[in-house]
């Protein structure tokens, strides 16, 4: 199974600045179509999941471009250019490249 | 409007058994790849199984393959998880999801606690 590591994984911001998040993955995520399916979730206390990355850094609809996302191969990133109070939450990256799928540990952002 | 209402969870006991069902609306159903994702108290998330569009594929993580099957109508615009052989750490927040790439829209979830 593909293991994906993340780091930190927890992380105190202070609000306005900004915040990263590494994922790294045991295996390519390039996908025979050569696309790259690293996915990136936020989970706020008490929801469900949201998605709010996916193929490494296409944003969904909705989501507050201060989010982004980057990387290559086995190593991701996601930014937070200006950590805001709605940003507190879990964090994970997933991958959708190999079966089984496989999430990370969850990176936990919280406000100082 | 996309939504994903699970149903079917509960108490059970070690051994037991239990269906999980995910109506789903606001989308084509019979167009997508479908998933089950889990979630046990206080941890992370991990993949349970999918199922490709018309029901021909399917697949599971290790830990509950032979014990659980995935399946789907697509005539009534429903996701399944049959669950059997269940084990405490089986105890969860089981979600679907639409996707499989990485799944777009959530359900709320439903509560699983296998317990005696």
């Amino acid at each position: 199974d593909v293991v994906m590591t993340q780091s930190p994984l927890s992380l105190p911001v202070t609000l306005g600045q900004p915040a990263s998040i590494s994922c790294r993955s045991s295996q390519s995520l390039v996908y025979s179509d050569g696309d790259t399916y690293l996915n990136w979730f936020q989970q706020r206390p008490g929801q469900s999941p949201r998605r709010l990355i996916y193929k490494v850094s296409n944003r969904d609809s909705g989501v507050p471009d201060r989010f982004s996302g980057s990387g290559s191969g086995t190593d991701f990133t996601l930014k937070i250019s200006r950590v805001e109070a709605e940003d507190v939450g879990v964090y994970y990256c997933m991958q959708g490249t190999h079966w089984p799928r496989t999430f990370g540990q969850g990176t936990k952002v919280e406000i100082k | 409007e996309v939504q994903l209402v699970e149903s079917g969870g509960g108490l059970v006991q070690p051994g037991g058994s239990l269906r999980l069902s995910c109506a789903v609306s606001g989308f084509t159903f019979s167009n997508y790849w479908m998933t089950w994702v889990r979630q046990a108290p206080g941890k992370g998330l991990e993949w349970v199984a999918n199922i490709k569009e018309d029901g021909s594929e399917k697949y599971y993580v290790d830990s509950v393959k032979g014990r659980f099957t995935i399946s789907r109508d697509n005539a009534k615009n429903s996701l399944y998880l049959q669950m059997n052989s269940l084990r405490a750490e089986d105890t969860a927040v089981y979600y679907c999801a639409r996707g499989t790439w990485g799944p777009r829209y959530w359900g709320q979830g439903t509560l699983v606690t296998v317990s005696s």
